[in-house]
């Protein structure tokens, strides 16, 4: 099955400590994008990679670092988690980051809801 | 940089009523998105809309594309339980820029 999949799916932590939420996809997508969910904000992208190797910042990028070291796979990474980043995290990807014939449209993963003490 | 806002952030309607759901770029897209995402869920793609005035339909869904590419509306006719989730647009080229959302909730 064609799928996003993103790890832990809850996490519970402490102002410091430094996680990493993990992001997969099996359709060999070129492009990946990490979001944030916050009420009456919407999705907010934190970064993205149009293909292995190639990652840049979104709009909310500070506090976050990812990689994209194989096709498959973008981590997101928090150093030093604040309480302000508790938030609901959705890691997608499309075909391409290309807005041609649909190649963008995002599939998304089931989100992972992280909470900082 | 590209702001999409859309309106309003929340519909509560009667089972059978229409909603309607309006989008609204700073700039000019190249292409307008829609997804879907239920309550607990993920959002879900529903639709792309490309051309200057564009309109598709999905069953009870209309969307709609404006004549200057900056805005799009969804639009439920007679809606249903199935119906309640939160609705976004997405605009842009190369980085898709979502809107604020609309939840939508409906009573029997």
């Amino acid at each position: 099955e064609a799928q996003v999949t993103q790890n832990p799916r809850y996490l519970i932590t402490v102002t410091g400590k430094k996680l990493t939420v993990t992001c997969s996809q099996n359709m060999n997508h070129e492009y990946m994008s990490w979001y944030r969910q916050d009420p009456g904000l919407g999705l907010r992208q934190i970064y993205y990679s149009m293909n292995v190797e190639v990652t840049d910042k979104g709009d909310v990028p500070e506090g976050y670092k990812v990689s994209r070291k194989e096709k498959r796979n973008f981590p997101l990474i928090l150093e030093s988690p604040s309480p302000n980043q508790t938030s609901l995290y959705f890691c997608a990807s499309s075909l391409s980051g290309q807005a041609i014939s649909g190649a963008n449209v995002l599939t998304f993963g089931a989100g992972s809801r992280l909470t900082v003490l | 940089g590209q702001q999409v806002m859309q309106i309003p952030q929340y519909q509560h309607v009667q089972e059978g009523e229409d909603f309607t759901t309006y989008c609204n770029s700073s700039t000019t897209l190249s292409n307008i998105q829609w997804y879907k995402q239920r309550p607990g869920g993920h959002p879900v793609f529903l639709i792309q809309l490309v051309k200057s005035g564009e309109v598709k339909k999905q069953k009870r869904l209309t969307f709609q594309f404006g004549e200057a590419k900056k805005n799009s509306s969804l639009h439920i006719t007679a809606t249903q339980t199935t119906d309640v989730g939160t609705y976004f647009c997405a605009g842009g080229g190369n980085k898709l820029t979502f809107g604020t959302g609309t939840q939508l909730k409906v009573e029997l």
